[in-house]
């Protein structure tokens, strides 16, 4: 079962604009949300969070919103760079349970 | 320091084998959890193991098996391997206890040994 939906399996931006990652959830008892970015041949490494009583939270140039009412939850990367380059996966957690949506590969052209 | 090592990196099986996957946790982390990723998908949650013993299972036969040693590192064991089993297998660490959601730590992945069975 699919708990956790990122339906944009790529996005291309240039260098410079914002980049908006989506995710969607069906699980309303997740505590909190992640963001882990991943570049080839590498683990996933952890990104921001947010917890399910808040609905923003920022760091530096990511930021995270969540709308519980409709189980969506968003990444925008603000100014995005080269470096941002990567496949972005949305996770959700409860209890000892995470789940993960199945990416978004990001592409920041120069 | 060094952060979660996996080993091997890449490894061909034929259907019927067995595997085993290794995993060593990041210094300071007690905990050991195996993830499957298949091609196009996001890592699914196999099991997790503290102080030696599986906490929590996620849907994933019997097939899988897996063991924590007192050093905290961690095996993977898949039997009569299907096909459909390849993928890679990442294993993360952590600490038991800890806020998982703040920075540090939450989970460390490895960079995942990637199994194909043909």
């Amino acid at each position: 079962d699919q708990q956790v939906k990122q339906n944009s399996p790529s996005l291309s931006v240039q260098e410079g604009r914002i980049s908006i990652l989506n995710c969607d959830y069906t699980n309303s008892m997740f505590d909190y949300f992640l963001w882990y970015k991943k570049y080839p041949a590498e683990g996933p490494t952890f990104l921001i969070s947010i917890s399910s009583i808040k609905d923003k939270n920022e760091d530096g140039r990511f930021t995270v919103f969540l709308n519980k009412s409709a189980k969506h939850l968003s990444l925008h990367i603000v100014p995005s760079q080269p470096g941002d380059s990567a496949v972005y996966f949305c996770a959700a957690f409860s209890g000892n349970d995470m789940r993960f949506g199945a990416g978004t590969r990001l592409t920041v052209k120069p | 320091d060094a952060g979660v090592t996996q080993s091997p990196t890449h490894l061909i099986k034929t259907r019927g084998q067995q595997v085993t996957l290794r995993c060593s946790p990041k210094s300071g982390h007690d905990t050991v959890s195996w993830y499957q990723q298949a091609l196009g998908q996001g890592p699914q949650f196999i099991f997790q193991y503290y102080e030696e013993e599986e906490r929590q299972r996620g849907n994933f036969p019997d097939r899988f098996s897996g063991h924590q040693f007192p050093n905290y590192s961690s095996e993977l064991n898949v039997n009569a391997l299907l096909l459909g089993d390849s993928a890679l297998y990442l294993c993360a660490s952590s600490l038991v206890g800890t806020d998982h959601f703040s920075g540090a730590n939450v989970l460390t992945f490895g960079a995942g040994s990637r199994l194909t069975v043909l």
